[in-house]
């Protein structure tokens, strides 16, 4: 069965930083690999998304990778912003799980200012 | 931009009682879901739903559970007899397409149904 990580749990950074999330996958069979923000009490908003062919995709400050041999995905966030601060999810579409998606707990990043 | 639209955004109910949440996808899209959220856990997949019926479900989608797609626009997801454990945030989701070779596509999440079981 497919098990999603990411660490850390949580990250305070200073506004400005340059930061690194990450998520580890168990099995290395995946469809694809999704990116998401929620923000407190809210829904998900989708970032990201990296197919199984590709290393990596980027839209404006955010930069994902894909490393699916070694099951893992790093979202980088360049010069952080206040308005950054949120519980970052990843998940993943595995062969084995059909049309679902596996999410990790996610990270809470607080950008101060 | 188009998005996933869920009703309402909360919902308090009494043990027992049936609730049915409500959810209109993006407007081509042809696969539908239901995830949930307990406060400070995972996003757990429930159902998948396509072409008028249940393409795949999780263990935690038992017969107090179902999926109705009513008209051309909304997608219903209603729980029978809540329990407190249904507590939770309700998540819709819509992908434009599926299947073998095109597993490629990009999941939309509507705002969430928060259902609080008292």
């Amino acid at each position: 069965k497919q098990e999603v990580t990411q660490i850390p749990a949580a990250l305070s950074v200073p506004e400005g930083e340059n930061l690194v999330l990450n998520c580890s996958f168990t099995d290395s069979a995946i469809y694809n690999l999704q990116w998401f923000r929620q923000d407190p009490g809210k829904g998900l908003t989708s970032l990201l998304l990296i197919q199984s062919s590709q290393r990596e995709q980027t839209s404006g400050r955010l930069n994902a990778s894909l490393d699916k041999s070694s099951g893992r995905s790093t979202l980088y966030i360049a010069a952080s912003q206040p308005g950054d601060s949120a519980t970052y999810l990843c998940a993943v579409r595995t062969s084995n799980s059909g049309y679902a998606l596996n999410f990790g707990k996610g990270t809470s990043l607080l950008v101060t200012p | 931009e188009p998005e996933v639209t869920q009703t309402p955004s909360h919902q308090v109910t009494q043990m027992g009682q049936e609730v049915i949440l409500r959810c209109v996808p993006i407007s081509n899209h042809l696969y539908f879901y239901w995830y949930r959220q307990i406060l400070g856990q995972k996003v757990e997949f429930l159902v998948s739903f396509y072409n008028n019926e249940i393409s795949e479900k999780s263990e935690i989608f038992d017969d107090q559970f179902s999926v109705e797609r009513p008209d051309g626009s909304n997608f219903t997801l209603k729980i029978r007899s809540t329990k407190l454990e249904d507590s939770a945030m309700y998540f819709c989701a819509s992908t434009i397409r599926e299947g073998q070779g095109m597993m490629n596509t990009e999941a939309f999440f509507g705002q969430g149904t928060r259902l609080t079981v008292v």
